[in-house]
């Protein structure tokens, strides 16, 4: 068990909506990652919060978007879906911002667009 | 920009067989870290190991063993006598320092099937 708590596990809905997928960080992590798995892309950084801070950016579409609160726990928001953002979404946290900090990941969750 | 590449998509061995996973990196900073994950069926990733640019020591952890070489930008993974619980893709990570951000990078990750 990493420590890392994504809800839900599984999210299954249709083209054009909205869904949210929830991150609680390991205790005494102030650093939060979202990940997308899929086959085409493999694992592709998204963005980086650190204590309630964006901290970089990677390849997330302007569809999606993130926040983290002041509790220390994060949301990613995906909007109009489209059939391509079927992947699993992974969450990672860290202590901090530095780069040799492993960062430790949940158990994902399955975005299914049908 | 940051790359890594494993060159392995599959591998498949017996048990108690010893197999090596390739990991070769691209980076220009002079200050970077390697990682190490496993991704077994269930799906999560687990961490499996960091290494810092300026340890070139070679790691081991019981059956698990890893070999750095800055010379040939690689950081290889190998299982000695291979079980059945350790089929599970190995994805080789790579993050840099400097900035504020500390994303990794992933390679596109070895698919490793142990069979009895």
């Amino acid at each position: 068990d990493s420590g890392v708590t994504q809800t839900p596990k599984h999210l299954i809905t249709a083209t054009g909506q909205r869904v949210t997928l929830r991150c609680s960080p390991r205790s005494g992590d102030l650093s939060v990652y979202w990940y997308q798995q899929s086959l085409d892309q493999g694992l592709q950084f998204l963005i980086q919060y650190y204590n309630g801070e964006e901290r970089a950016k990677g390849n997330i579409l302007e569809r999606f978007s993130a926040q983290q609160f002041p509790d220390l726990h994060s949301e990613l928001n995906l909007s109009s879906l489209e059939l391509g953002d079927s992947a699993l979404y992974f969450c990672a946290s860290s202590l901090g911002t530095v780069s040799n900090q492993p960062q430790h990941f949940g158990d994902g969750t399955r975005l299914s667009i049908l | 920009a940051q790359k890594v590449t494993q060159a392995q998509t599959e591998i498949s061995v017996v048990e108690k067989e010893d197999v090596t996973l390739d990991c070769v990196y691209e980076t220009r900073d002079t200050t970077y870290y390697l990682f190490w994950y496993k991704q077994p069926p269930s799906g999560e990733l687990v961490f499996l190991i960091r290494r810092n640019s300026f340890d070139e020591q070679n790691e081991i952890s019981g059956r698990y063993s890893w070999n750095f070489q800055k010379s040939t930008s690689s950081f290889n993974f190998t299982i000695t006598a291979s079980q059945v619980v350790d089929s599970a893709v190995y994805f080789c990570a790579l993050s840099v320092a400097g900035g504020t951000a500390s994303k990794l990078t992933f390679g596109t990750g070895t698919r490793l099937q142990v069979t009895l």
